[in-house]
């Protein structure tokens, strides 16, 4: 099974700054890389497919990037509503796969 | 509208069974890929089990193997998911979701989302 490692698992940082959220997988997975968010009690949302595009309706804030093993997400200017929890996928295998998570909260 | 409403969750013994549902509405649900995700609360994500579009493949995750079973029924618009010999470590919230392929790359992503349906597994 492909395991996927995210890092830091939480975050504190305030409105505006610049938040990245790193993926790494276990093996190489060429793009086959998902983002989502989620807020408590809410479904997740997803926010980038394959790696680097954004899904329609996500503000241009968001953004993916990388290849092979090692993925980022970046928040470019944080704002209220991106408090929440951000989950990476991988849709290579057949066994479709979630990193543990990372918490971004208010600093 | 374009939604998916899980249904079947609740209170179960250890060792005892329950069948989730998952209808389907506002697209043509015939033509997607299903998944079933699963929360335990307070923690993340872990996909549990996946159906093609027609059904005829399906894959499961390594907890589950064995115990669960996914199907779908193209007629009605809902998928299901089986789960038998439950354990304490089964309880979550379960979500089914709808999985896209991109046009450009083949890309696989989940797009659309139920709320979810809790699962207890206690005695």
């Amino acid at each position: 099974d492909i395991q996927m490692t995210q890092s830091p698992s939480s975050l504190s940082a305030s409105v505006g700054d610049r938040v990245t959220i790193t993926c790494r997988a276990s093996q190489t997975i060429s793009n086959c890389l998902n983002w989502y968010q989620q807020k408590p009690g809410k479904a997740p949302k997803l926010l980038i497919y394959a790696a680097s595009s954004l899904e329609s309706g996500v503000p241009s804030r968001f953004s993916g990037s990388g290849s092979a093993t090692d993925f980022t997400l970046t928040i470019s200017s944080l704002q209220p509503e991106d408090f929440a929890t951000y989950y990476c996928q991988q849709t290579c295998s057949t066994l479709r796969t979630f990193g543990q998570g990372t918490k971004v909260e208010i600093k | 509208e374009v939604q998916l409403l899980e249904s079947g969750g609740g209170l179960v013994q250890p060792g005892g069974s329950l069948r989730l549902s998952c209808a389907a509405s506002g697209f043509t649900f015939i033509n997607y890929a299903m998944s079933w995700v699963r929360q335990d609360p307070g923690k993340g994500l872990e996909w549990v089990s996946a159906i093609s579009a027609s059904g005829g493949t399906t894959y499961y995750a390594d907890s589950v193997k064995g115990r669960f079973t996914i199907s779908r029924d193209n007629s009605k618009n809902t998928l299901y998911l089986q789960m038998n010999s439950l354990r304490a470590e089964d309880t979550a919230v379960y979500y089914c979701a709808k999985e896209v392929v991109a046009t450009v790359d083949d890309r696989r992503f989940f797009d659309l989302w139920g709320r979810g349906t809790l699962v207890t597994v206690s005695s």
